[in-house]
């Protein structure tokens, strides 16, 4: 049973690029999260999502960062034009549902703005 | 606002050493969860704590959980080089967890 999958592990853009990282959350699961941390930082919550629906962005920036987990495929956040302080390590997490169960990490992508 | 706090954010011990790292949180809140971290990789969960006076224990670490005070511990015993690791409490519910900064464990010879 495979885990949660992140892609790519590492991006690196420069200002004004935009920016796509993948989450494939683990087989049954259908709750997604997205966490950003800074170097030697915590993680800090982004964005919750089940499928085909928002249903917490209070941690998302209001400008430039959208999120989505369409029917089919994975779950994708995007941020379009980078800037140095989006540098960062996104990881995403599922759960098979939101009754507090434990989320399980994926890999995370290291985002690197030139 | 929950706010979790852990400390120390920095610990080198010996190995052999027992140790304690403290996680507050602010608010109550339905669970706690301790990760662990290792350099460049992802979050391993270790513990899920869900009641007062929950205890659960894995090798050498020891989690434990008063909600009364709003705190929970993880205790090391006898370390050894293989924690050395970054382990970070989280609170939450259903949705979103709140994390703490994280404990930066260096395990010496």
């Amino acid at each position: 049973n495979a885990g949660v999958m992140q892609n790519p592990r590492h991006l690196v853009r420069r200002r004004g690029q935009e920016a796509r990282l993948r989450c494939s959350p683990m087989k049954g699961h259908s709750h997604v999260y997205w966490y950003r941390q800074l170097p030697e930082e915590g993680l800090k919550f982004m964005v919750y999502l089940q499928k085909e629906n928002i249903i917490d962005e209070s941690g998302m920036p209001k400008e430039r960062f959208s999120a989505e987990f369409p029917k089919e495929g994975p779950s994708i956040l995007r941020i379009q034009q980078v800037v140095r302080g989006d540098s960062a390590a996104y990881f995403c997490a599922s759960s098979f549902t939101d009754s507090g169960e434990t989320q399980y990490f994926g890999p995370g992508t290291r985002l690197l703005v030139l | 606002e929950l706010k979790v706090e852990q400390n120390p954010l920095f610990l080198s011990m010996q190995e052999g050493k027992n140790y304690t790292i403290y996680c507050n949180y602010s608010t109550t809140s339905d669970r706690l969860y301790w990760y662990r971290q290792d350099p460049g990789k992802s979050l391993e969960s270790l513990f899920v704590l869900l009641s007062n006076g929950a205890v659960k224990q894995e090798g050498r670490l020891m989690a434990s959980l008063d909600t009364k005070a709003r705190l929970s511990t993880l205790h090391i015993t006898a370390a050894v080089h293989d924690l050395s690791a970054t382990y970070f409490c989280a609170v939450g519910g259903s949705e979103k967890l709140v994390f703490g900064k994280g404990t930066k464990l260096t395990v010496n010879p």
